[in-house]
Formats: structure tokens, sequence, C-alpha cells
């Protein structure tokens, strides 16, 4: 499934070093999401898109900087991270605006190191 | 905030038997119910959800049950395969996708 694609899949950098995560859906979604994964911790909702705004934020630390051009792409900002923000950072996106939620679509993520 | 608890951690079992994977939420609020399977380095998919109308859904060998009284729902896997063993992960939401909050993850291992 190509649905949700992400790049780049792996990501080395400094903790001073400015970088951006790329999110792209083929699925004609209207919300996109990111989410951070680390080892033996639930998903953790970061930032909602809804119609192209931002419809939550879930005090993301401002290191974390995201942008919705549209509602086909979505990118993650980043700069001066910290060693903990080594983690798997995913991408989904859903088809929202009825009365019921409809499931994610999540794409293969990008596995990111801080030295 | 919606909270949810998954258990077991870690779940290992013989190929052909059984597997129960369960979770508790805590907002009473929370109507839809999905289930993720996330093999090594893939991304998470959608193996079924259940909304809160319903009390049970089945998909070949995969079922999942919810009793909202108690605020917990299961996933359950008949005759596992080796080809099952993955993280498998709960998740809970209310009216949008804006409150999804998911479980910890449990990682079955399907012995052949």
């Amino acid at each position: 499934e190509t649905g949700v694609t992400q790049t780049p899949r792996h990501l080395v950098m400094g903790m001073t070093n400015k970088k951006s995560l790329k999110c792209e859906q083929h699925l004609g979604h209207n919300a996109m999401y990111w989410y951070k994964q680390s080892a033996k911790k639930p998903l953790e909702l970061m930032f909602v898109y809804n119609f192209k705004e931002q419809t939550e934020n879930n005090s993301v630390p401002s290191r974390f900087s995201p942008e919705c051009p549209n509602s086909s792409h979505l990118f993650l900002h980043l700069h001066t991270l910290q060693p903990e923000d080594s983690a798997l950072y995913l991408c989904a996106s859903s088809q929202e605006g009825g009365n019921s939620n409809q499931p994610q679509h999540f794409g293969d993520g990008t596995r990111l190191s801080i030295l | 905030g919606e909270n949810v608890e998954q258990h077991p951690s870690t779940l290992s079992v013989q190929e052909g038997d059984s597997a129960v994977i369960k979770c508790t939420y805590s907002d009473s609020a929370s109507n839809y119910f999905p289930w993720y399977k996330q093999e090594l380095g893939k991304r998470p998919q959608l193996i079924i959800d259940i909304r809160s109308n319903v009390g049970e859904k089945k998909d070949q060998r995969i079922a999942v049950t919810l009793n909202k009284t108690a605020k917990h729902f299961s996933l359950h896997i008949t005759e596992t395969q080796p080809e099952d063993s993955a993280v498998y992960f709960c998740a809970a939401s209310g009216w949008n996708n804006n409150d999804m909050r998911f479980g910890a993850g449990t990682r079955l291992t399907v012995k052949p």
C-alpha cells in the first residue's frame, strides 16, 4: 500500500541542525496527523490538521513545527532537537467530516536519531 | 482526557492456539475503537474496528468485543499463525479523531 508516503525513512541529525520530515497522502483524505512512537510507549498524537487547519497541538515543544500547505501534504520542521526526541515519527491521514470516526491510514514513518 | 490501558505487554502462544488482548479506557464518551497491527519495521495497519453501538464484530479469525458498561474491549485471534506475530495496538476516540488515544501495545509471538 502506498497511500501515505513519508520521507526520509531514516534521519540522523545533530542537536543544532534543522531538518524537515515530509508526508504525502494519495487517498483523497482531508485530515492528516503526526504521531511520535517511542519504544514501549503508546503512540503520542502530536498534531492534527483538518481541512488544512491545525486543530490539535497536544502541548508539543516549539522545536517541532508543523506545516500543512494543502490537504495532501504535511511537513514537520525540526530545530534544536534533544536526544529524547529520537523516535519513529508516523504520519497518518483519514477522511473526516461525517458524524462518525473513520480509520486512520499510516505511513511507514521516519526513524529519527538525534546525536 | 482519554487514557487507554493495554494488557498484556507481551504474549507468546503456540501456533493454532488463540490469543486475547485486552484494553480498558477511561472516557465514557469514547465511541470508536480500532485495532492496529504493526510488524517489525512496518507501518501500523488497521485490522478491525468497532463502534459503540455494536457489542461484537468478527472478520475471519479476528474478533473484537466491547463492554461499554465496564469500559473495556478485547481482540481475539483464533487459530494463530506465525505471520500473526507483531505488535498490536488498541485505540479509543470520541466523535472525531482529534482525541484518538492508543494503548502501549502488545507484542504477540506465535511459535511454530
